[in-house]
């Protein structure tokens, strides 16, 4: 069984500073971690996705993650918060990279506000 | 990029009534596509996997005869609430995935209301 925690259902932050949006997960296989943003009315788009390869992994409107097995974290950050930026954040886990029915089990979320 | 549409982006239906729900992929093929359930301040919910041609999967839970679902197309799957209840109430979102890149892109979502 696989789970996603995300701590904080709603992070504020200045627009400039740093945003750290938190996400624990539970795996028995070793995991893919996703994280993705959603916009008001709009679906869901990938930020970023670790399938094995390197721990650090950057992703797309100067978003990164870092994998930390011995944490079993995965916390998504971006040094400077712009105001486009607010929106909901989801973390996600797979036991798979993309091959066979690929089930995504989703966290929470997280809600970012940008303070002006 | 790739698109994925759902239609209509909010119903409002009776309670004992059946509505569906559409899913296009507009610029790849699916062969999996898959249906969420999203209620308010809550996660995602997996309901079922759909692959083309075949039976739809679903998760332990989910009523198969209330949720229907069918995948007649390589861009088309359906979902069917039927004999709808208040509780059915919620967002429902669906997500395909790409037969060659074996990416998932998620749709705008539904917004159902059952009175």
């Amino acid at each position: 069984a696989q789970s996603v925690t995300q701590l904080g259902s709603h992070v504020s932050v200045s627009e400039g500073a740093l945003v750290l949006l938190r996400c624990n997960y539970s795996s028995s296989v070793p995991p893919y971690l996703f994280w993705y943003v959603q916009y008001p009315n709009q679906g869901l788009q990938l930020l970023l996705k670790y399938t094995s390869a390197a721990t650090l992994v950057k992703g797309i409107n100067g978003f990164e993650a870092e994998f930390q097995k011995s944490e079993t974290s995965f916390h998504l950050t971006k040094p400077s918060a712009h105001m486009s930026d607010a929106a909901e954040y989801f973390c996600a886990v797979s036991s798979t990279g993309g091959f066979g029915n690929e089930k995504l089990t989703f966290g929470t979320g997280t809600r970012l506000t940008i303070i002006p | 990029g790739a698109v994925v549409s759902q239609h209509p982006s909010r119903v409002i239906c009776k309670s004992g009534t059946s509505v569906k729900i559409e899913c296009r992929s507009l610029d790849f093929q699916a062969t999996t596509m898959f249906w969420y359930r999203q209620f308010p301040k809550q996660s995602l919910m997996l309901m079922a996997t759909s692959n083309e041609g075949s039976k739809a999967t679903y998760e332990q839970g989910v009523e198969k005869d209330k949720f229907l679902i069918n995948h007649a197309s390589l861009t088309l799957s359906t979902l069917t609430v039927t004999s709808a209840h208040p509780e059915d109430s919620s967002f429902y979102i669906c997500s395909a995935r790409d037969r060659v890149i074996y990416e998932q892109y998620f749709g705008p979502g539904t917004r159902l209301t059952v009175t």
